[in-house]
This record gives C-alpha cells, sequence and structure tokens, in this order.
C-alpha cells in the first residue's frame, strides 16, 4: 500500500523568503511522485513531477522539489515567495500509468508582505 | 485544448435528497476519475473508469453513492441519499497516459 504524509499542515512565510514544504511517502513498489497546488475555488493544478531520471524536479512558478529514495522525501522548495504563491499545496504519489494518486492532507502557505 | 469541465459548481442540499454531478473529461481521454476531498483534507479517489468500464470502485459508498460513464465519454456521479458526510469537493478528472488533469470541482453542502 502506498501512502503520503506532508509533515507541515501550514507554514507561513514573508513574501521573498525561501519556502520549503515537507513531503514523505511510503511505497513496496516504484513510485511515481507529484506536487499539486490548489487556489480558492479551483481545481488542483500540477506543479511539478518525478516519474524517473535527474532527482531534482523543476516545475512551474519557480518551484523545484528533490526525490530522496533514501529518506523517501520528495520536498518542495521555492528561493523566493510572492504573495501569488498563498495557496493550499497536496503531494501525492501514484503506481504504475493509470492508476489513481494518493494525496497527502495538503500543506498550507501563506505569504505576508 | 479545453479542459476537464464539472457542473454544477456548488450545490446545497438537505440531509436525505439526492445529487448529481456531471463530467466531461478532455477530448481523447481514456481514463476519468472521481473524488471526494473534504474539507481539510486531500482528495481521495472514489471511482476510477477505463472508457466505460469500472476500473477501480473500492472507496465508493455503494449504498448511496453511484457512478456511470456511458459511451466512455460524459460521467456523472450520485448521491441518494445524501448525509451531512457528504459535504466536500467532488473533484473530475482526466488522463491519456499518465498525467490527470483535473476539474474546478463541484462543491457540495449537505444541510
Amino acid at each position: 500500500a502506498q501512502s503520503v504524509t506532508q509533515l507541515d499542515s501550514q507554514v507561513p512565510v514573508f513574501e521573498e523568503a525561501p519556502v520549503e514544504l515537507r513531503c514523505n511517502y511510503s511505497s513496496s513498489v516504484s513510485v511515481y511522485l507529484f506536487w499539486y497546488v490548489q487556489y480558492p475555488n479551483q481545481g488542483l493544478q500540477l506543479l511539478l513531477k518525478y516519474l524517473s531520471g535527474s532527482t531534482l524536479v523543476k516545475g512551474i512558478n519557480g518551484f523545484e522539489a528533490e526525490f530522496n529514495k533514501s529518506q523517501t522525501s520528495f520536498h518542495l522548495r521555492k528561493p523566493s515567495v510572492h504573495i501569488s504563491d498563498t495557496a493550499e499545496y497536496f503531494c501525492a504519489v501514484r503506481g504504475q500509468a493509470g492508476t489513481a494518486l494518493i494525496f497527502g492532507k495538503g500543506t498550507t502557505l501563506s505569504v505576508s508582505s | 485544448e479545453a479542459g476537464v469541465a464539472q457542473s454544477p459548481r456548488y450545490k446545497i442540499i438537505e440531509k436525505r435528497q439526492s445529487v448529481a454531478f456531471w463530467c466531461n473529461p478532455i477530448s481523447g481521454h481514456a481514463t476519468l476519475y472521481w473524488y471526494q476531498q473534504i474539507l481539510g483534507q486531500g482528495p481521495k479517489l472514489l471511482i476510477q473508469f477505463q472508457n466505460n468500464g469500472v476500473v477501480d470502485d473500492s472507496q465508493l459508498p455503494k449504498d448511496r453513492f453511484s457512478a456511470e460513464r456511458l459511451k466512455g465519454v460524459d460521467s456523472t456521479l450520485k448521491i441518494q441519499p445524501a448525509k451531512l458526510e457528504d459535504s466536500a469537493v467532488y473533484l473530475c478528472a482526466s488522463s491519456l497516459v499518465g498525467e490527470q488533469y483535473f476539474g474546478p470541482g463541484t462543491r457540495l453542502t449537505v444541510t
């Protein structure tokens, strides 16, 4: 069985500061990892994904994440956040293509000036 | 290309009433998913279709929830009768291979 744990439910940060949103996963098979962002009253938008290859993955809006197999982590980072990054962020895992995503509980990122 | 469409966007009903949600996936996407997102939690799969066949409905409360995907395109999700704990956002997603694309969701409030 697969599972995802997002270690922080809320992360407050000031504008232009760096941020890291933490995600740990568990799986007995090869996994594919994703980060989604959800703005208020909107659906989920894919930020980035790790399928294979380089463990450092770059996504949209200046976000990146690093896959660490030994620590079973896939933390999301951004060197300098903007007010517009305020949203809910979800880490997700799935097995082979065509299977459903398993999501963490989400992390609320609040960026203030 | 058009995204995943869902309607209605919002729905308020009383408990024990019935409700239906509609989803139109991205054209050509064979796989369609319905997820339930309760406030403060991540989305949870309810049912997955491959064309018009069910792949996984293990987490669908079948005593009150039903879903269909006639002709392998549009899909409807129904709840009958609704309970207070069904208040959530119902997200539809579709995929061709790999990446899932999500619709805006239907926010259901059961009073």
